[in-house]
């Protein structure tokens, strides 16, 4: 079974530039999931999909952050423009079950940074 | 915020047990104690979860106390490669997976 899939690994950008990374979930996988993860710390919710629409964006800084997932599979989340603090590595999830409540199948993630 | 409490490091020889603490003092009936990994360079990785009963897989053991205010991984022979942070979750249907720090535990050999 193929795992979650990311691109790119690696992303490096000056503040005030604009940066995409995309994401395609394991087959079938209903719910998918953007974490951010700065260094030292663990992983933050930034928005949830269940097939297309969103159940959770609180904490997305919708002032420059955007995501999208047409068709309820690949999924695009954008950054514009990016600022320093946002230089992290920008991990995508995805899950069988509604409501995520089950195992979480990360992808490798990719790392941002922005100078 | 995580609803736990971890070590944030934990050392332990190669081939010995490896115990992970958490406190979760304030779980609720209906929540399920969560454990992920995290190797470096690589996105989290399910270990095991249980809600009152301790469990066991091909990973790691879990136990939970009987008040359900503190839980603890287990692995029983660690080798290099379970160097990784752990990290323990309090979770319920319909909320979000909430990460905290982690403990970060170094296997040596």
């Amino acid at each position: 079974e193929a795992g979650v899939a990311q691109s790119p690994r690696y992303k490096i950008i000056e503040k005030r530039q604009s940066v995409a990374f995309w994401c395609n979930p394991i087959s079938g996988h209903a719910t998918l999931y953007w974490y951010q993860q700065i260094l030292g710390q663990g992983p933050k919710l930034l928005i949830q999909f269940q097939n297309n629409g969103v159940v959770d964006d609180s904490q997305l800084p919708k002032d420059r952050f955007s995501a999208e997932r047409l068709k309820g599979v690949d999924s695009t989340l954008k950054i514009q423009p990016a600022k320093l603090e946002d230089s992290a590595v920008y991990l995508c999830a995805s899950s069988a079950r509604t409501g995520g409540f089950g195992e979480l199948f990360f992808g490798e993630g990719s790392r941002l940074t922005v100078l | 915020d995580a609803k736990t409490t971890q070590p944030p490091s934990m050392d332990c020889a190669e081939g010995r047990a490896a115990n992970l603490p958490c406190n979760h003092s304030t779980i609720s009936g209906n929540e399920y104690v969560y454990w992920y990994r995290q190797i470096h360079s690589q996105g989290p990785q399910y270990i095991i979860h249980g809600l009152k009963n301790n469990e066991t897989n091909e990973m790691a053991s879990l136990i939970i106390t009987e008040d359900r205010k503190s839980s603890t991984l287990i692995l029983p022979h660690a080798t290099l490669r379970d160097t990784a942070v752990y990290y323990c979750i309090v979770y319920n249907y319909g909320q979000n997976f909430v990460f905290g720090p982690g403990t970060r535990l170094s296997v040596l050999p």
